[in-house]
């Protein structure tokens, strides 16, 4: 099925450190939705964005909807150990009532 | 999320037995999803519902069937459980307003294992 484009796959991190990561898309999305898993639960909400060019924050995270309305940011500054896990994004494309599009996940991993 | 509860949370069964997963759901939401979630594939839509009796398929609903006879619940049947259908199951609901999607939340999982 279809997938965005998400990036990087996975990324080592030290704590303090920003991190950035991205989803594309080749067509228009009109929501994009972030989110974070942790081992054993299910997929935690983050951040919803509705309109392009929206910059919305929560905490130390930060989500953008891009301005082409076909890709989405998430930053995390200051990166703490409790950032590891998995991070989704998820966008709804224009003709879709309800579907969501996945990314494939970003893996946060705390370096040794 | 206590909005949301999926049961079992662990299951182990046969191959070739039928198998019914549970999703309850607390917060009136119209549309419900089921995925499978598996390494190296992310999150796969199976079956979703967009009221009550009403449901379509998913990109890899074959081998699976969904019934929806309450808001509130969302079960998915594996007729005849096979190794290939070994997963994490995950339950999301969902509302929709001014045509955008809003409160798409997940269920805590069911672990699945066919042997």
């Amino acid at each position: 099925g279809q997938q965005l484009n998400q990036s990087p796959q996975s990324m080592f991190i030290q704590e303090g450190e920003d991190v950035s990561m991205n989803c594309t898309s080749s067509s228009i999305f009109n929501t994009w939705l972030w989110y974070k898993q942790d081992p054993g639960e299910g997929p935690v909400l983050l951040i919803a964005l509705y309109k392009a060019g929206e910059l919305t924050s929560n905490g130390r995270l930060t989500a953008q909807f891009g301005i082409t309305r076909k890709d989405s940011f998430l930053n995390i500054s200051a990166s703490i150990p409790s950032d590891v896990g998995i991070y989704f994004c998820a966008g709804q494309p224009v003709d879709s009532n309800y579907q969501l599009i996945w990314g494939a996940g970003t893996k946060l991993i705390i370096k040794p | 999320d206590a909005g949301i509860t999926q049961s079992p949370r662990h299951k182990v069964t046969e191959t070739g037995t039928p198998v019914t997963l549970r999703c309850h759901q607390t917060e009136n939401h119209r549309y419900m999803y089921w995925y499978r979630q598996d390494p190296g594939h992310g999150l796969r839509l199976i079956h979703y519902s967009y009221g009550v009796k009403d449901t379509d398929k998913g990109e890899v609903s074959d081998g699976y069937s969904v019934s929806r006879s309450k808001t509130e619940d969302f079960l998915l049947t594996l007729e005849s459980a096979t190794s290939s259908q070994t997963s994490v199951y995950f339950c999301a609901i969902s509302e929709r307003a001014q045509g955008r999607i809003y409160g798409y939340t997940f269920g805590s999982g069911t672990r699945l294992t066919v042997v």
